[in-house]
C-alpha cells in the first residue's frame, strides 16, 4: 500500500479564491508529480519535482504553482481559482531506482463555481 | 503529438471473457512499459510492467504481450471478473537524464465486466 496522502479529497469553492492542495508522502521518494485528470480519464502532467528546491512545469500548461521545500511535501496552489480549473488533481511520487513507477494518491477533486 | 496511443476507449465484456487493450508507441527510446489500473475515486496503481527485451509477462490473470518491431504492446485479462471493472492506462517510460524517468500515459480504457 502506497503511503501518499492528498487533502482535501473534495473541495468546492467560488471563483477568485486561493486554494492549496496538499500532498505528502512517507516513502522518502525524491521525485514527486502533479497530474490533472479530465472527466474523460486522460492524465496530464502539470508539475514535477526531482528533489528539494527543484520544480518543473509539465506537459500541460497550468496556472497553478508548486513548491518543494521538504522531501515529503509537494503542495499545489491556485492563486485565483476559475471554473476552468475544475478537475481531479492527482499527486504521485517515485524513487530513484523505480524506472518511473509512480505511486499515486487518491486525488483531490476541485470544483470551482 | 501523442506518443502513446491506446485503444479502445471503452470495452464491455461478459464475466469470463478476455478483454484486450492495445497500445502503440512512437519513440524507440522508451525502455519500460507499465500498465496502471484505476478504480473510481482512487488514484491509478501499478498493475504489471514489462521491459522491451521480453515478449510476454504474466502476473496472475494479467498478461502483457510486447512486439518491439511493431512498437506495440497489449494487456490481456484472462477469466475477467466484475471486480476487474476499472480504467486501465498503458504508459511508456523514458530516461530523461541521470536517474530521472518520465512516464507518458495513454488516454485510458474504461473496462466494464458484466456479471
Amino acid at each position: 500500500e502506497a503511503d501518499i496522502y492528498q487533502t482535501p479529497r473534495y473541495l468546492v469553492i467560488g471563483t477568485g479564491k486561493k486554494i492549496t492542495l496538499e500532498c505528502s508522502q512517507t516513502m522518502g521518494h525524491d521525485k514527486m508529480y502533479w497530474y490533472q485528470q479530465d472527466p474523460g480519464m486522460e492524465l496530464h502532467l502539470i508539475h514535477y519535482s526531482y528533489g528539494v528546491n527543484s520544480t518543473e512545469k509539465g506537459d500541460l500548461s497550468s496556472e497553478s504553482t508548486v513548491s518543494r521545500i521538504r522531501t515529503e511535501h509537494f503542495p499545489l496552489t491556485l492563486e485565483s481559482a476559475r471554473p476552468s480549473h475544475t478537475s481531479q488533481y492527482l499527486c504521485a511520487s517515485s524513487d530513484t531506482g523505480g524506472l518511473g513507477e509512480l505511486f499515486f494518491g487518491e486525488g483531490s477533486r476541485l470544483t470551482v463555481l | 503529438q501523442q506518443q502513446v496511443k491506446q485503444s479502445p476507449q471503452s470495452l464491455i465484456v461478459q464475466k469470463g471473457g478476455i478483454p484486450i487493450i492495445n497500445c502503440a508507441y512512437e519513440n524507440t527510446a522508451f525502455d519500460y512499459f507499465p500498465w496502471y489500473q484505476q478504480f473510481p475515486g482512487k488514484g491509478p496503481a501499478l498493475l504489471i510492467a514489462i521491459r522491451p527485451d521480453v515478449s510476454e509477462k504474466k502476473e496472475g490473470r494479467f498478461t502483457i504481450s510486447f512486439n518491439k518491431s511493431a512498437k506495440q504492446f497489449s494487456l490481456h485479462i484472462m477469466d475477467s471478473q466484475p471486480g476487474d471493472s476499472a480504467t486501465y492506462f498503458c504508459a511508456a517510460s523514458l530516461n530523461s537524464g541521470g536517474s530521472n524517468y518520465k512516464l507518458t500515459f495513454g488516454k485510458g480504457t474504461l473496462l466494464t465486466v458484466n456479471p
